[in-house]
């Protein structure tokens, strides 16, 4: 399998704390994203960091991609209740440009 | 602005029938992406397309196909359908072959195996 863990699968947070999700992979890769999905709707792409790229910055967002240990982290700053969903990280493959495979998950609550 | 459009949202066949997704891009986009989430899992890679050609194959089981049409439309076509098929079903798509970007996806079609 391409991909490693999502670190953690579940976070429960109260309204205005910082969450830190990470996620592990397994192959050399092109790029990393990250993508926020509501229970049972379309995936949404947040964030994409280059294998180049150690640090991105959007918005509340902050994500790290550590190409030695194939490991990223997604930080979001001062959470909403509206932040309130699953977050999945995504690789391709470095030969690979049409196979994203997306990760196991965190499930994120943030409680009002 | 056009999103990327699936069809139907909601199906519901019984065992060893068959049933046919649809999925429509964004408008210029020529690849597009099929994915299997089941409850409570991460979105499966099954196949993708650019440029009407397989692109790359995940884990397909056999009694699936697909492929993309000159519209830049695909399809997911099911048979023998099992009670582990049932899922979720997202099409994604993005401008072109190259360095991935960001997929659009859908909003998805729930399968339902009875």
């Amino acid at each position: 399998s391409q991909q490693g863990e999502e670190d953690p699968q579940a976070l429960s947070i109260q309204e205005g704390e910082n969450a830190t999700m990470n996620c592990s992979y397994k192959t050399s890769i092109n790029n990393l994203q990250w993508y926020r999905q509501n229970s049972g709707r379309g995936l949404v792409h947040l964030i994409l960091i280059r294998s180049n790229e150690r640090e991105k910055h959007s918005g509340r967002l902050r994500v790290t991609l550590d190409t030695s240990k194939k490991s990223s982290s997604l930080l979001i700053t001062a959470s909403r209740a509206a932040d309130t969903a699953s977050y999945f990280c995504a690789t391709d493959g470095e030969t690979s440009y049409d196979k994203v495979i997306f990760g196991p998950g965190t499930s994120l609550s943030v409680i009002p | 602005a056009a999103g990327v459009i699936q069809s139907p949202r909601h199906l519901i066949k019984e065992k060893r029938e068959t049933a046919t997704l649809k999925c429509y891009p964004i408008p210029r986009h020529d690849t597009v992406y099929w994915y299997q989430q089941g409850p409570g899992q991460d979105p499966q890679f099954l196949i993708s397309f650019y440029e009407k050609m397989q692109s790359d194959k995940g884990s397909i089981p056999d009694r699936f196909s697909a492929q993309q049409f000159s519209d830049y439309h695909s399809e997911l076509n099911m048979s023998s359908l099992e009670l582990g098929d049932s899922a979720l079903y997202f099409c994604a798509s993005t401008p072109g072959e190259g360095d991935t970007g960001e997929l659009f996806f859908g909003e998805g079609s729930r399968l339902t195996v009875l």
